[in-house]
């Protein structure tokens, strides 16, 4: 079982500011089979990259993702008052077939 | 715009039956994996098992002895069953499209609470 370890657990920001969230894998991961989402309170979580670096329909240019093997990074370039939330790195793998990182909850400071 | 919407009931008694349902509007059911996810405060998101639209399935080897998901193509719909429920298993269950190997459509959600 590949476990997906984020970090930080919290991270406290202004808007404006950058973030850089991150990822990590207990064994190689395929970059095609890792994905981050984004979840506000009361909502399902929403897709925001695939495929390690690939953004999903109608996600901003200001959501990025990287890396490659058991590291993997979401950043957001200039944070807006909207994308204060939590954030969950994804991977398919086998047994079982999907796991989800414990997420970050990106904070307004 | 495809969207998905699951009802089902949200409050159990411990060793009753967990039932939800997922229909899928807009969009084409063929061709994917549509999958059940779950979120708790204690255990985060869990992944709990998907089907295909000819019945194949997959599930989480944790809860596969209690789960069963099948599907109705003549409603675009599937389902869920996990049975002996148990206070562990409260929380948030999501259905979902499998786009590749990611989730791009949820579901709105769906509490369930386990009280004796």
């Amino acid at each position: 079982e590949i476990v997906l370890t984020q970090s930080p657990d919290n991270l406290s920001l202004s808007p404006g500011e950058r973030a850089t969230l991150s990822c990590r894998a207990t064994r190689t991961i395929n970059s095609a089979h890792l994905a981050w989402y984004q979840q506000k309170p009361g909502q399902a979580p929403r897709l925001l990259i695939y495929g390690a670096s690939s953004r999903a329909t109608g996600i901003p240019d200001r959501f990025s993702g990287s890396g490659y093997g058991t590291e993997f990074t979401l950043t957001i370039s200039r944070l807006e008052p909207e994308d204060f939330a939590v954030y969950y790195c994804q991977q398919y793998g086998n047994s079982p077939r999907y796991s989800f990182g414990q997420g970050t909850k990106l904070e307004i400071k | 715009q495809m969207q998905l919407q699951q009802w089902g009931t949200g409050l159990l008694r411990p060793s009753e039956t967990l039932s939800l349902t997922c229909a899928v509007h807009g969009g084409s059911f063929s061709g994917h994996y549509w999958s059940w996810i779950r979120q708790s405060p204690g255990k985060g998101l869990e992944w709990i098992g998907e089907v295909t639209e000819s019945g194949s399935t997959n599930y989480n080897p944790s809860l596969k002895s209690r789960v069963a998901i099948s599907v109705d193509t003549s409603k675009n719909e599937f389902s869920l069953k996990l049975n002996s429920v148990t206070a562990a298993d409260r929380a948030m269950y999501y259905c979902a499209r499998v786009g590749g190997w990611e989730f791009d459509f949820w579901g709105q959600g769906t509490l369930v609470t386990v009280s004796s």
